[in-house]
């Protein structure tokens, strides 16, 4: 088995502040995915990518960059946080992009003051 | 973009009932349907699956069914059980620039009372 570890859990950011969210993981997966998750709006996709140095954006990309240094790690930037934005961060991996399954981070939990 | 529906957004049962969870999407290419299962402050964890050359599957007291034509698959959890109370979400796969992606439904708050 793996894990996918998500730094740091907590975020608390000012308004217009940039905020970068890390993850690793250790499945030695190819694909790597970043999702929103607010109240009552399911997962949202942000950005995924398929190899190193590869980025592809989902439907929530605006206002948020992404970064695959490495087949291990993704970053996502939020690129000015918006005031009263409260949200968990979710980051997954998968071997392919084609129908298999999706391993789920703990989640990093933002709230902008 | 491609969409998920899901409904209803809470449900609650008693315990030994059965639970329904409907999921409709847009795109006929897609091809693969999972389900998560979601523990408060846990993450998201796939319980069951199913893929596009199927219309059944049925594993531990879950069964998923597909319906193509109508775009339509949901769970049915037989027997629930206090343990089984959580957000559950559905997914389908969609296209996306360059590669695939799932989509989410907006998940269901399964709550199972004793």
């Amino acid at each position: 088995g793996g894990i996918i570890t998500q730094t740091p859990k907590f975020l608390i950011g000012q308004e217009g502040q940039k905020l970068t969210l890390k993850c690793q993981q250790n499945f030695n997966h190819d694909t790597m995915y970043w999702y929103r998750q607010d109240s009552g709006k399911g997962l949202r996709l942000i950005y995924y990518s398929i190899t190193e140095n590869d980025l592809q954006k989902g439907d929530l990309s605006e206002g948020y960059d992404a970064s695959r240094e490495k087949k291990s790690s993704f970053s996502l930037t939020v690129t000015s946080a918006q005031k009263n934005e409260m949200a968990v961060f979710l980051c997954a991996s998968s071997m392919g992009d084609r129908g298999t399954e999706v391993f789920f981070g703990k989640g990093t939990r933002l709230t902008v003051v | 973009g491609e969409q998920v529906e899901q409904l209803p957004s809470i449900l609650r049962v008693q315990e030994g009932s059965s639970a329904s969870i409907n999921c409709t999407y847009e795109n006929s290419a897609s091809n693969y349907f999972p389900w998560y299962k979601q523990e408060p402050g846990e993450n998201p964890k796939l319980i069951i699956d199913i893929r596009s050359n199927m219309e059944r599957k049925q594993t531990q007291g879950l069964i998923v069914l597909l319906d193509k034509k109508a775009k339509r698959f949901s769970l049915h959890i037989t027997d629930t059980q206090p343990g089984d109370s959580a957000m559950y979400f559905c997914a389908a796969s969609a296209s996306y620039q360059g590669g695939r992606a799932l989509i989410f439904g907006t998940g269901t708050t399964v709550s199972v009372s004793p």
